[in-house]
């Protein structure tokens, strides 16, 4: 039973691409989380999304950042036009719809994006 | 404004001692504690909960306190073990489910 897989787990861009980032969330999880975790720091929230649904997208920056999270397939983190500020570890976890809170996410292994 | 503070960044123990991470909360809402465990390229791992009705919880080795009045959470490892070296991070989740804020992690190193 795979967990959550994220890919690719390296990403190199250079400034203004553009960056997607892949979540397969574990198999009967509905509910996907991004985090990012800057250099020397702890883990960000930057959006909580459900099948076709953006429930809580208050962590995410208001520009040049988009989250999705289709019926069918991955839930998709975008950014546009990176900056050397966006290099970081970006985290995908998911939990059941009936999650109890104090369970805990499950969090794929990330991807390290490295804008040069 | 950090909700979730994990203020000391790193902590060494000798194996077999007790490890004691330390977290403080600042949003009276929370209402569940979580500890997450890392490895380095690695995703967070989730270690142990505690609702804020309760105390305390154990699982085997690791046990988490909760001082709701002074909003303040702890783990503990007991005994510590060269394998928990990890970073440790604190959570804090409302009853409503959704997103869990983070604490800045504590880096525990046991040495054998």
């Amino acid at each position: 039973n795979a967990g959550v897989m994220q890919n690719p787990r390296h990403l190199v861009r250079r400034r203004g691409q553009e960056a997607r980032l892949r979540c397969s969330p574990m198999k009967g999880h509905s509910h996907v989380y991004w985090y990012r975790q800057l250099p020397e720091e702890g883990l960000k929230f930057m959006v909580y999304l459900q099948k076709e649904n953006i429930i809580d997208e208050s962590g995410m920056p208001k520009e040049r950042f988009s989250a999705e999270f289709p019926k069918e397939g991955p839930s998709i983190l975008r950014i546009q036009q990176v900056v050397r500020g966006d290099s970081a570890a970006y985290f995908c976890a998911s939990s059941p719809l009936d999650r109890r809170v104090n369970y805990g996410y499950t969090f794929g292994s990330g991807t390290r994006l490295t804008v040069v | 404004d950090q909700q979730v503070k994990q203020n000391s960044p790193s902590l060494s123990v000798q194996e077999g001692r007790i490890s004691i991470l330390n977290c403080d909360y600042t949003n009276s809402m929370f209402d569940y504690f979580l500890w997450y465990k890392k490895y380095p390229a690695e995703g967070p791992t989730f270690l142990i909960s505690i609702s804020s009705i309760k105390d305390k919880n154990e699982d085997g080795r690791f046990t988490v306190f909760l001082n709701k009045s002074a909003k303040h959470l702890s783990l503990h490892i007991v005994p510590s073990q060269p394998g928990d070296s990890a970073v440790y991070f604190c959570a804090a989740s409302g009853s409503n489910a959704g997103k869990s804020t983070f604490g800045d992690g504590t880096t525990l190193t046991v040495k054998p």
